[in-house]
Formats: C-alpha cells, structure tokens, sequence
C-alpha cells in the first residue's frame, strides 16, 4: 500500500525551539507538499518542492523553511516554534512535473504539534 | 479570485439517512475537482476526483456530481454510517495553477 509517512503523529514543543516535521513517500512521486490546517481556515499551503533541492514558497512560508535532499523526503523546519505555529500539519505528494498536475494527490496522517 | 466555498458549514444526520453536501467555486480555468473525507485527527483520504467532461463519479455509497457550466458539485452519502462521520472537503485544481485550492470543508455527524 503505498504511504505518506509523517514521523510523528504529536510533537509538543517549547517556545523559541527549532523545530523538524518529517515526511516520506514511497509513491516515488516527485511533487512533495507542506500544509497547515486551522480550524475556520482550512488547508493553507506552506511550501511545495516540485523536485530534489527545490523548493518554492506557498501562501504562508514566513516562519517555516524546508529541507529537500532526496527524492522521497521533504522536512518542514520551524527556526524559532511560536504559539502561533500550534496547528496540525499535513505533508501530501503527488506525481508530475512542471506546472502541477497533482495526479495521485496523497496525504499523509498529519502531525499535531502544540508550542507551549 | 480562485475561491471554492462548500456548505452547509456543519451538519447532523440519523443513521440510515442520506445527505448531501454542495460545493461551489470559482476557479478558472478548470481542471478537476476532488472530493476528500478527513477523519478527526487524521489526514485527508480521496473519495472521488471528476474532471471537466465527467459529470458523476461514484465510490460505493459516495456519489460525486459536477456541473461545469453552473461551477457546483455536490457530494450524496447514501444510507449513512456512523464511520461517515468526518469532514467533507472539496478540493478544485485549476489548469494553470501551483497549487490545489481547498474549501473549509463541511462537519458531518451521524448519530445513532
């Protein structure tokens, strides 16, 4: 059965700590993405990588960087956590290049992290 | 404005019942629009995804409709479960975009 694997289902973390949010595909898709989602706001996307060492900035990066080094990974790293950033995050790939197709759209099981 | 806006906003049915759950939007130009159930806590899992010249599209008792030239699709849950207790997204992907745009999703409950 192919997967999206988020490392940890939850994480609580310290205000000011730097923070790793994993995902790994095993789709050998090529498109990876990171989402948030805040009840009343829905899915807000963070960051996308389209290929190996890529990444663009979706509709709400400020705060977040990522981490493209294979295929099959994509990290989602907040440098300084916030309350703010308390939220479930959700990691999803899909197949295709440039621009996207988002063909097998698939998403992971998400990661609840609470900054205190 | 590529908007995608679903309703109603939460709803509460019986068990046994039917539903339906409406999503409008207005992206353009169209490439095809997905219809995800996400349980509470969990990531969102695809029910049915319709391209521009399908206009139903079933998996079991989920049934997809999408009327292009009016920009509505509608999602019919037949003899509801208490496992179909989640929320409903509806997700468009425009030709040209980066990106998938989602609505806020509608809550269902199904009570025994």
């Amino acid at each position: 059965d192919v997967k999206v694997t988020q490392s940890s289902r939850y994480l609580v973390k310290r205000t000011g700590e730097k923070v790793f949010l994993e995902c790994v595909q095993d789709m050998d898709h090529e498109n990876m993405f990171w989402y948030r989602q805040d009840p009343g706001l829905g899915l807000r996307l963070i960051y996308f990588s389209y290929d190996v060492k890529m990444k663009e900035k979706g509709d709400i990066p400020e705060g977040y960087s990522v981490s493209r080094e294979k295929k099959e990974r994509f990290s989602l790293i907040l440098e300084s956590a916030s309350t703010n950033q308390t939220s479930m995050y959700l990691c999803a790939s899909s197949l295709g290049g440039r621009p996207l197709h988002n063909y097998g759209y698939t998403f992971g099981s998400g990661t609840r992290l609470t900054v205190v | 404005k590529n908007q995608v806006e679903q309703s109603p906003q939460s709803l509460i049915i019986l068990e046994g019942k039917n539903c339906t759950l409406q999503c409008n939007y207005t992206v353009s130009p169209f490439s095809n629009l997905r219809w995800y159930k996400q349980d509470t806590g969990r990531g969102p899992v695809s029910l049915t995804i319709m391209t521009f010249s399908e206009n139903t599209k079933s998996n079991g008792r989920y049934t997809a409709t999408l009327d292009a030239d009016t920009k509505q699709s509608s999602l019919h849950i037949t003899a509801s479960q208490l496992s179909d207790s989640a929320s409903y997204i509806c997700v468009v992907s425009a030709q040209a975009g980066t990106a998938l745009i989602f609505g806020k999703g509608t809550t269902l409950s199904v009570s025994s």
